[in-house]
């Protein structure tokens, strides 16, 4: 059964430096998502992306975030210059369009 | 703006207990609302989802509009139920977009 797959499963930075999740979602999907968890706290979403251009995002999404496409299959998630509370855990989601989301297992990202 | 509450963080219940695990949602429009479970250590994954209407590892949940209420609920609890349940509301915006806001959080521990 097709997964979403993310690399790196975890990812040490230094405060400021940039940091690429990366994120492989299922195939014939459309719609492609990423959503923080911060350590004891919920699931927030952070962006949604179709047609290549970003179609919903949330208050935490500010302009230190942005997110690519940059081949058929790969979807990224880049922070530029990382603050000690980005420290969190990471998930894309996937999907053809409505109902369920397909979660990848997460990167937890330490700010340090 | 939705919003999705799940007044436990932790429910303990033994072994055979019934369970209910409360979910209460604020949203303008017609809900589409869904449970989503993470194991230790394993993604969040699709538990039910209130259109389809289905019963999934013992689990149901139905939508009661007038208490804007989607409780989680299985007669007789099993050890391998342990895990976090999250409750999520899903909102569909023009084009097909999706924004999914979770709950909190609850915390199923079954006791042997």
């Amino acid at each position: 059964e097709p997964e979403v797959t993310q690399t790196p499963s975890h990812q040490v930075t230094q405060m400021g430096q940039e940091v690429i999740l990366r994120c492989v979602p299922i195939s014939n999907h459309l719609y492609f998502y990423w959503y923080r968890q911060i350590l004891g706290q919920k699931v927030e979403f952070l962006v949604s992306f179709y047609n290549n251009e970003i179609s919903e995002k949330s208050e935490i999404f500010d302009d230190q975030f942005s997110v690519e496409r940059p081949d058929g299959s790969n979807f990224t998630l880049k922070i530029r210059s990382t603050k000690l509370e980005d420290s969190a855990m990471y998930f894309c989601a996937s999907n053809l369009q409505g109902g369920e989301q397909f979660f990848g297992p997460g990167t937890r990202l330490t700010v340090l | 703006a939705q919003r999705v509450t799940q007044p436990e963080k932790l429910l303990s219940v033994f072994k055979g207990a019934p369970v209910e695990l409360k979910c209460n949602y604020s949203y303008s429009g017609s809900p589409e609302l869904f449970w989503y479970v993470q194991y230790s250590r394993q993604r969040l994954q699709l538990l039910l989802r209130h259109i389809s209407r289905e019963s999934i590892k013992g689990f149901t949940a139905d939508l009661n509009k007038g208490e804007t209420s989607f409780h989680l609920k299985k007669p007789f609890a099993q050890e391998e139920d342990s895990a976090m349940y999250y409750c999520a509301l899903n909102d569909i915006g023009p084009g097909g977009y999706q924004k999914v806001t979770f709950g909190t959080g609850t915390k199923l521990q079954v006791i042997p």
